[in-house]
């Protein structure tokens, strides 16, 4: 079965701190994706990875950067939390030339 | 631009009612894919079935079935004999291929199923 961890299921920062979000697949998967998920607003990609190194910006990248320098990883990296950074963020991974892709149990962070 | 639209919110239904989930999309693309995944409260994504913008033959799974007409740009989600196990939050998805070949999803905003016993 596919697997996709992510490092924490509930998070709880400061504003202004630095933000690692952590995703771990073991699927040996090309493409990941960082989405998050807001009430009323659906699932929105953040940054996605077509290769190690590589990066994407998804539809709303601001306040966000991504790190993949092992195939399996991939880092969501919140620079300077902020409290409208508060939302559930959900991780995926597919196969090059799959569009199927298989999601992580996500992670709910909270900035006070 | 690609868009996905599901217009009902939320749903509530008793147990054993028939219940179908809507979802409509709009893409310029001749050739894509459209999902449903399952979000149970346990909060991971759950896919249920993919289907390529060729294959219009409606499909059934047990209770699930789904109906997909390009004429109306639709694929609706249709549970049978609903039970409590069905609720959840149900998202709709198209495929999107940008000028690098990278294959996104376009995530309709979901609707929220409730089934109460």
């Amino acid at each position: 079965d596919v697997k996709v961890t992510q490092s924490s299921r509930y998070l709880v920062k400061r504003t202004g701190e630095k933000v690692f979000l952590e995703c771990v697949q073991d699927m040996d998967h090309e493409n990941m994706f960082w989405y998050r998920q807001d009430p009323g607003l659906g699932l929105r990609l953040i940054y996605f990875s077509y290769d190690v190194k590589m990066k994407e910006k998804g539809d709303i990248p601001e306040g966000y950067s991504v790190s993949r320098e092992k195939k399996e990883r991939f880092s969501l990296i919140l620079e300077s939390a902020s409290t409208n950074q508060t939302s559930m963020y959900l991780c995926a991974s597919s196969f090059l030339g799959n569009n199927e892709q298989f999601f992580g149990p996500g992670t709910r962070l909270t900035v006070l | 631009a690609q868009k996905v639209t599901q217009a009902q919110t939320e749903i509530s239904v008793v147990e054993k009612e028939d219940v179908t989930l809507d979802c409509v999309y709009e893409t310029r693309d001749t050739t894509y894919y459209l999902f449903w995944y399952k979000q149970p409260p346990s909060g991971e994504l759950v896919f249920l079935i993919r289907r390529n913008s060729f294959d219009e033959q409606n499909e059934i799974s047990g209770r699930y079935s789904w109906n997909f007409q390009k004429s109306t740009s639709s694929f609706n989600f249709t549970i049978t004999a609903s039970q409590v196990v069905d609720s959840a939050v149900y998202f709709c998805a198209l495929s999107e291929e940008d000028q690098g070949g990278s294959e996104k999803l376009v995530f309709g905003k979901g609707t929220k199923l409730t089934v109460n016993p």
